[in-house]
């Protein structure tokens, strides 16, 4: 079983819906991670928390806003998706400034119609 | 820009075969080189490297590092159909650690 638990699983929304993915942690990792994965792709980075202070921001659209309100948590808060935003949600977690690995939870399905 | 190559990107072999999985990479500030297995859902942890020449094992997998020549392989002896997955190649580079991952091989193991 991962450490880092996703909720939830599987998610359907319509384009004006206001949704929110959680992930949550208790390894003591201080770098929490969103990362977004279409089939048969591999997984693209998409935000960095870091001592829960957001440390990398990979040009994602503002349509998608993280917040990590402490260090066992990271939030991805979802308003006016579109249907290609339709994916496996990826959070993980780390120590920061590590050579490690990252731990992954097993994901959010999300269905954007 | 930091960049990671796999291949072959598919693979088809049969029970009892041996593979060979490729990762070459160019970043700057190379830290470690991961590997990691996904089938349906969450990549799982396989091997981390960090220095070259030395082999890392688990059971049928190995894995191996050159950092002069910048790739890694991933070996998988007696595949068994449960070996069949995308295998992902993540680089961590520069001061923050960025992952970078490679585009994944999809392997198939028929029986």
């Amino acid at each position: 079983d991962t450490e880092v638990t996703q909720t939830p699983k599987h998610l359907v929304m319509g384009m004006t819906n206001k949704k929110s993915l959680k992930c949550e942690q208790h390894m003591g990792h201080r770098a929490m991670y969103w990362y977004k994965q279409k089939a048969k792709k591999p997984p693209e980075l998409m935000f960095v928390y870091s001592y829960e202070k957001l440390s990398i921001n990979e040009s994602v659209p503002s349509r998608f806003s993280p917040e990590c309100p402490n260090s066992s948590l990271l939030n991805l808060h979802l308003h006016a998706l579109q249907p290609e935003d339709s994916a496996l949600y990826l959070c993980a977690s780390s120590q920061p400034h590590n050579t490690g690995e990252l731990f992954f939870g097993e994901g959010s399905r999300l269905t954007v119609l | 820009e930091d960049k990671v190559v796999q291949s072959p990107l598919s693979l088809v072999v049969h029970e009892g075969d041996t593979v060979t999985l490729n990762c070459s990479y160019e970043v700057t500030n190379f830290r470690s080189l991961l590997w990691y297995k996904q089938e349906k859902k969450a990549p799982t942890f396989l091997f981390m490297l960090t220095s070259s020449g030395i082999e890392k094992k688990s059971g049928r997998l190995s894995s191996i590092l050159d950092k002069k020549e910048l790739f890694s392989i991933l070996n998988i002896t007696a595949t068994q159909t449960g070996d069949s997955a995308i295998y992902l190649c993540a680089v961590r580079s520069g001061a923050n650690s960025k992952l970078t991952f490679g585009k994944g091989i999809t392997l198939s193991v028929r029986p």
